[in-house]
């Protein structure tokens, strides 16, 4: 799996949307980016995925560069409790499910 | 999604002694991962465990320091060996999920938390 470079830490006031980027510089065709988030205390958990058009759910909204070299994850109103470590991560989707490398991540803190 | 259990939720151990942790899931899942997380570290895998098969293992890790079990497709051991400080990390499970059989999100459990005196 490609490696990813994300910044250490980011601050973000409550309220306000928080832009997480990403470079994934050697990410092959057919791998995915991935953002999980691990708040304090918990397991990862998953956030959004994409393959190279931009993705939105009900957490967040995923901006894929058209080379694909760089992503960047919104959170759109972000909340105290979207404090956390979120990683983003390059992998290829398989049968048999396939395991994710995680780096080291960027810090959030939302601040009131 | 699927619900993961851990147990135990943590545990303090001497060193030189040995740490069963049990992962369940509330559905049957092919693939089990375990995971070590060392104090203010990233998530690193352990090994891949699959019902019917010797665990995979990744470089750095082996069988006779984390013996893995997969008695069902519901459950999984990780077994920390002969333990040491080193050793203190928080140990997590997951499974793979989503609708399309290839594993497009990981469920995690809430992780054991192991300290090593």
């Amino acid at each position: 799996d490609a490696k990813t470079t994300q910044p250490p830490s980011m601050d973000c006031a409550e309220g306000r949307a928080a832009n997480l980027p990403c470079n994934h510089s050697t990410i092959s065709g057919n791998e995915y980016v991935y953002w999980y988030r691990q708040i304090h205390s918990q397991g990862p958990q998953y956030i959004i995925h994409g393959l190279k058009n931009n993705e939105t759910n009900e957490m967040a909204s995923l901006i894929i560069t058209e080379d694909r070299k760089s992503s960047t994850l919104i959170l759109p109103h972000a909340t105290l409790r979207d404090t956390a470590v979120y990683y983003c991560i390059v992998r290829v989707l398989s049968n048999q499910g396939g395991k994710l490398i995680f780096g080291q991540g960027t810090e959030l803190s939302v601040k009131p | 999604s699927a619900v993961i259990s851990q147990k135990p939720s943590r545990d303090i151990c001497q060193r030189g002694t040995s740490l069963t942790i049990q992962c369940q899931v509330d559905s049957q899942v092919t693939m089990m991962f375990w995971y070590r997380q060392q104090p203010g570290q990233s998530l690193t895998l352990i090994a891949t465990a699959n019902q019917g098969s010797e665990a995979t293992y990744e470089s750095g890790f082996v069988i006779d320091k984390f013996p893995i079990s997969r008695p069902n497709l519901t459950f999984s051991t990780l077994t920390v060996s002969n333990m040491s400080p080193e050793d203190s990390s928080i140990y997590l499970c997951s499974v793979p999920g989503g609708t399309s059989g290839r594993g497009e999100t990981q469920y995690f459990g809430p992780g054991t938390r192991l300290l090593v005196l």
